[in-house]
């Protein structure tokens, strides 16, 4: 059973740097076959995809975050890692990891539990 | 980037009613539709895959249809484990989009 695990400051000063990670369990991230992504919920509001990783590639990103998200993977850790540079409050919510099949078409089938940023000073 | 529209934004019902939840795209996006449902304080579940796939472990009661552009998902005997959010998603393309979602409430 796959499970997923965020972690990072529930509390992020605007204009720095969010920086969040992922532990996966039950499974490496670098045997392939998954895209491993990061998603958002703004307080009271639906979903929003930040963007995915394979092992292998290279990440894709929602143009929504005008290139200030970076996603990587430490495969020592089994775990990846999502950095927001030149944060709003705009960009308090939940934020989740999740794991999606190597198809493009694929659902998101298993995430975490999610971890709330607030920012503000 | 890909619109989903959901209605209706909320709905009342009672246990054992029989509920029907539509999505419509914004443009063909074929059968790659998943749905999703969502507790308070919770991450979201996946319901139902490329359109009408049931995934493993869900109850048969939730189904799925639909092509093109317009979806529906059914709950054909309201349990009370069954309130919560929905959520249509599309994974046609990059960027993956959401619906608003559907608060659906006890009566």
């Amino acid at each position: 059973q796959v499970q997923l695990q965020e972690s990072g400051p529930g509390l992020v000063k605007p204009s720095q740097t969010l920086s969040l990670t992922c532990a996966v369990s039950g499974g490496s991230i670098s045997s392939g076959g998954y895209y491993w992504s990061w998603l958002r919920q703004h307080p009271g509001k639906g979903l929003e995809w930040i963007g995915c990783i394979y092992y292998s590639g290279s990440p894709y990103y929602n143009p929504s975050l005008k290139s200030r998200g970076t996603i990587s993977l430490d495969t020592s850790k089994n775990q990846l890692s999502l950095n927001l540079s030149s944060v709003t409050a705009a960009d308090t919510a939940v934020y989740y990891c999740a794991r999606r099949a190597g198809k493009v078409t694929a659902p998101f089938d298993y995430w975490g539990q999610g971890t709330l940023v607030t920012v503000s000073s | 980037d890909i619109q989903m529209t959901q209605s209706p934004s909320s709905l009342s019902a009672s246990v054992g009613d029989r509920v029907t939840i539509t999505c419509r795209a914004s443009q063909n996006i074929i059968s790659f539709l998943n749905w999703y449902h969502q507790k308070p304080g919770r991450a979201p579940k996946l319901l139902i895959y490329t359109a009408s796939s049931l995934q493993s472990g869900v109850p048969s009661r939730f189904s799925g249809s639909g092509s093109g552009t317009d979806f529906t998902l059914t709950i054909s005997s309201l349990q009370p484990e069954d309130f919560a959010t929905y959520y249509c998603q599309q994974s046609y393309n990059f960027p993956y989009t959401f619906g608003q979602g559907t608060n659906l409430e006890i009566k």
